[in-house]
Parts: C-alpha cells; sequence; structure tokens
C-alpha cells in the first residue's frame, strides 16, 4: 500500500535542459511534502518542501509545484547539472507529522 | 565533523547471528530516526525516537530492538538474523518531532548470508 509514488524509476536529461520529476500521492489530507537527494554511498540529504497552503515554492534553480486536485507534485531543476545525477525522493510528512513516507525514488543521470 | 553518523559501514554475517549498529549525532538534535531500504531501493521509517522515548514502531518484528543511551545515540540490534535483514539501514536526527528536516548517516550495508 504505497502512498507516495514515483512512477518513473529513471530519467535521462542532457546538460542545460530542464529536468522534471514526477510525485504521486494518495491521501488528500497529506499537507507537507519534501524532496530529498540521494548519492550512492551517502544518506538522503533535504532538498526542498512545500506546505499544501502553497502550489508553488523555489529555491534556486530547484522549484516544486503541487497540485492538490490532482494530488501530485514534481520538481524541476533548470539548468540541469551533472552534479545533480542522483536518485531523488519524494516524501510527505504523515502520522501526525512525526515521520517521513518515501517514495521509491528517480535516478536522474544529467548528461554531458 | 560528520553530522550524523553510523558504524559499522558494512556488515557480512550469517543467519541466526545476533548484531548491533550504532548511530550517533552531534547536532544536539532531540529525535533520531532509524530507516530501511530494501533491495527494490523502497526506503520506510522503523523507529523514531524523541529525547530517548520510543515514538514510532513500524510493525518491526521483535527481533529489532533500538535503545537509546543519550539523545545523541540511538542504537539498532538486531536478533537471530534473516535472509530478508539484508539491507541498507538509515539512522537520522531532527530538531524535534514533526520536523520536515532530517538529516541522514551515511548507511550501514547489512549483508545476511
Amino acid at each position: 500500500d504505497q502512498q507516495v509514488k514515483q512512477n518513473s524509476p529513471s530519467l535521462s536529461v542532457q546538460e542545460g535542459r530542464i529536468s522534471i520529476l514526477n510525485c504521486d500521492y494518495t491521501n488528500s489530507m497529506f499537507d507537507y511534502f519534501l524532496w530529498y537527494k540521494k548519492y550512492p554511498a551517502e544518506g538522503p540529504t533535504f532538498l526542498i518542501s512545500i506546505s499544501s497552503i502553497k502550489d508553488k515554492n523555489e529555491d534556486g534553480r530547484f522549484t516544486v509545484f503541487l497540485n492538490k486536485s490532482a494530488k501530485h507534485l514534481s520538481l524541476h531543476i533548470v539548468p540541469s547539472q551533472p552534479g545533480d545525477s542522483a536518485v531523488y525522493f519524494c516524501a510527505v510528512l504523515t502520522g501526525g507529522g512525526n515521520k517521513l513516507t518515501f517514495g521509491t525514488g528517480t535516478q536522474l543521470k544529467v548528461e554531458l | 565533523d560528520t553530522a550524523v553518523s553510523q558504524t559499522p559501514k558494512y556488515l557480512v554475517t550469517q543467519m541466526g547471528n545476533d548484531k548491533s549498529i550504532k548511530c550517533e549525532q552531534n547536532l544536539g538534535h532531540d529525535t533520531m530516526y532509524w530507516y530501511k531500504q530494501d533491495s527494490k531501493k523502497f526506503l520506510k521509517i522503523m523507529f523514531s525516537y524523541n529525547n530517548k522515548e520510543l515514538i514510532i514502531n513500524e510493525t518491526v518484528p521483535n527481533r529489532f530492538s533500538p535503545k537509546s543511551p543519550d539523545k545523541a545515540h540511538l542504537n539498532l540490534h538486531i536478533n537471530s538474523l534473516e535472509l530478508g535483514d539484508s539491507a541498507v539501514y538509515f539512522c537520522a536526527s531532527s530538531h524535534g518531532l514533526a520536523e520536515e528536516t532530517q538529516y541522514f548517516g551515511p548507511g550501514t550495508r547489512l549483508l545476511v548470508l
């Protein structure tokens, strides 16, 4: 019973272009969403978040969009850089705000 | 200085053995967590502790016993290891409960033979 789904296991993008990573969730009551980034042999690191009262949050090259009616969020990276190559996890804060529930991740590869 | 550290980094052991993984954070955080990333790369919470008190136990088999001797440490002891316990185990910490920004350790890669 996956509450958070990332349907694309991998994505390949050319350097300088836009990367769009997608995430769907099942529960309309979820109210805080996050993206984490993970390099091989390292733990995930927090990237950006958004509250359900917003539909967009921007931080430098990273923008997260939230579509509550579709129960969908996306992460845009522009311009994409080779150092962005990593696994990106979408997550929601659940359990009364006490735990993170993660999606299965999308492996992003930014090619030169 | 590493914010969240775990030892060992790699652990290879036989079925039936008992093993421990240690976690320490030097961030002054009150809340610590254990996550398991299985072979399908699915990252799932196992436990969380706040000020040494167990907050979340996600229906983990009781062969897994977390222990928090103080706020800076959360260790994971696993009894009677099974093949299905092979995974990467991540420790994490945050300032407090309902904190979206969690800081993760580098992971412990456990292989049960």
